[in-house]
């Protein structure tokens, strides 16, 4: 069973309209990614947080550690957020060791 | 600052050569990563590397050696490629936190294909 579940796998959208992707973990975690992969294969770093809420523009990410949930929302999405969504959580392995273990993706496609 | 770099972009093997894919970055992080991204399946760590002189093993190191003897840059060598190991693969660095990694950056991928 993977570590990370992201939900839902796919996602169409109308431009305008805001989005969720969700982030369910199993373990214990010290920090949870969301990164976005554009078509053309590169990857950025949108958000890492620990706990409570963050927002950079029109994204925002939130983080439940209780319930071990994140989600990351658009507001007011555009063709151009057209992206794979992952999810990847920061777990420690021992001495100055972290692991990320990464969610499968949510797929992304915001139509005009 | 040229961010993390990877060569080559493309590469095509047979079966049973060898090759180092090579990844530097410019940031002072200590932290860099080897990553391999196939359909269907998350990224998966191949490598790690918390400082120049120290590696580990991540999720599926089989078949792959490291090496950091800089800060800057951090090779993987694939010792006797085969069709199993064609990927795309991606390197990342990241500062060191309280808490392990940073913000992850990501270079821009070599996409390996082994014949």
């Amino acid at each position: 069973k993977n570590e990370v579940e992201q939900s839902p796998q796919n996602l169409t959208a109308q431009e305008g309209e805001f989005i969720t992707i969700n982030c369910s973990y199993s373990v214990g975690i010290s920090a949870l990614h969301w990164l976005q992969q554009h078509p053309g294969g590169g990857i950025v770093s949108l958000f890492m947080l620990s706990s409570g809420k963050k927002k950079h523009g029109r994204l925002i990410a939130t983080i439940n550690i209780q319930e071990k949930h994140s989600s990351l929302h658009i507001t007011a999405s555009h063709p151009r957020d057209s992206a794979v969504y992952i999810c990847a959580v920061q777990t420690y392995s021992g001495g100055s060791n972290y692991k990320l273990t990464f969610g499968k993706g949510t797929l992304l496609t915001v139509n005009p | 600052n040229a961010g993390v770099t990877q060569t080559p972009k493309f590469q095509v093997l047979k079966t049973g050569q060898s090759m180092t894919l090579q990844c530097a970055q410019d940031m002072n992080h200590e932290y860099m990563s080897w990553y391999r991204q196939d359909p269907g399946m998350g990224l998966r760590l191949i490598h790690y590397s918390v400082g120049a002189g120290i590696t580990d093993q991540g999720e599926v190191p089989n078949g792959y050696n490291v090496s950091r003897s800089t800060t800057e840059d951090f090779p993987l060598r694939l010792l006797s490629a085969a069709p199993s190991q064609t990927s795309v693969y991606f390197c990342a660095s990241s500062r060191a936190g309280l808490a392990g990694y940073n913000e992850q950056f990501f270079g821009p991928g070599t996409r390996l294909t082994v014949l």
